[in-house]
């Protein structure tokens, strides 16, 4: 298995409260991507990184930031948290490469709700 | 936009049957494909994928297809096991993005 952790794994917050969820790898893999799942649409790339303080959008990127100081390290903030953005995230990784055919490692996920 | 489709959300198969699983996608530009198969509470793991230079790739029970003229991937399961249920994502990519289809729930049946 990769050596992928997300924390918490379970987080219950109120609407307007900042948070910030967490992926640490142990792999030292240059990718690293954030999904969010929803019944009825699958996974949704939130944002991904190349490299430390490399970051790009996905395609559900709005009310989310990311940041990547560390090449282990990749931290998803809801600056004000929203009904909308319950869900379950996953961290996924991929080797230096990067896409070239290359795949995904996840994570166990963080289940997130947002009263 | 979907640019990677499941349109079947479940699917139920007897024991020792074909599982056949579908995808379809809408960029030409993708030219790696992926499965991956999710169990409840724990995050999706790698099946099996195929390159756009090919048309089938094998491993084990699972074979995938790719129909690149009609933009579709199929996954055959042979034979199926009660423990193949869980829900299966395709997957596509094109560079460093990964586009992912909405899930079918596969239930074997014993």
């Amino acid at each position: 298995d990769a050596g992928i952790t997300q924390s918490p794994r379970h987080k219950v917050t109120e609407t307007g409260t900042p948070v910030t969820l967490r992926c640490h790898q142990t792999e030292n893999h240059r990718y690293m991507y954030w999904y969010r799942q929803d019944p009825g649409h699958g996974l949704r790339l939130i944002h991904y990184s190349y490299g430390v303080k490399d970051t790009d959008k996905g395609e559900v990127s709005d009310g989310y930031s990311v940041s990547r100081s560390k090449t282990e390290d990749f931290l998803l903030t809801l600056e004000s948290a929203t009904s909308s953005q319950t869900s379950v995230y996953f961290c996924a990784i991929s080797p230096a490469s990067g896409g070239l055919n290359e795949k995904l490692f996840f994570g166990s996920g963080t289940q997130l709700s947002v009263l | 936009d979907q640019q990677v489709k499941q349109n079947s959300p479940s699917l139920s198969v007897q024991e020792g049957r074909i599982s056949i699983l579908n995808c379809d996608y809408t960029n030409s530009m993708f030219d790696y494909f992926l499965w991956y198969k999710k169990y409840p509470a724990e995050g999706p793991t790698f099946l099996i994928s195929i390159s756009s230079i090919k048309d089938k790739n094998e491993d084990g029970r699972f074979t995938v297809f790719l129909n690149k003229s009609a933009k579709h991937l199929s996954l055959h399961i042979v034979p199926s096991q009660p423990g193949d249920s869980a829900v299966y994502f395709c997957a596509a990519s094109a560079g460093n993005q990964f586009y992912f289809g909405t899930g079918t729930s596969l239930t074997v049946i014993p």
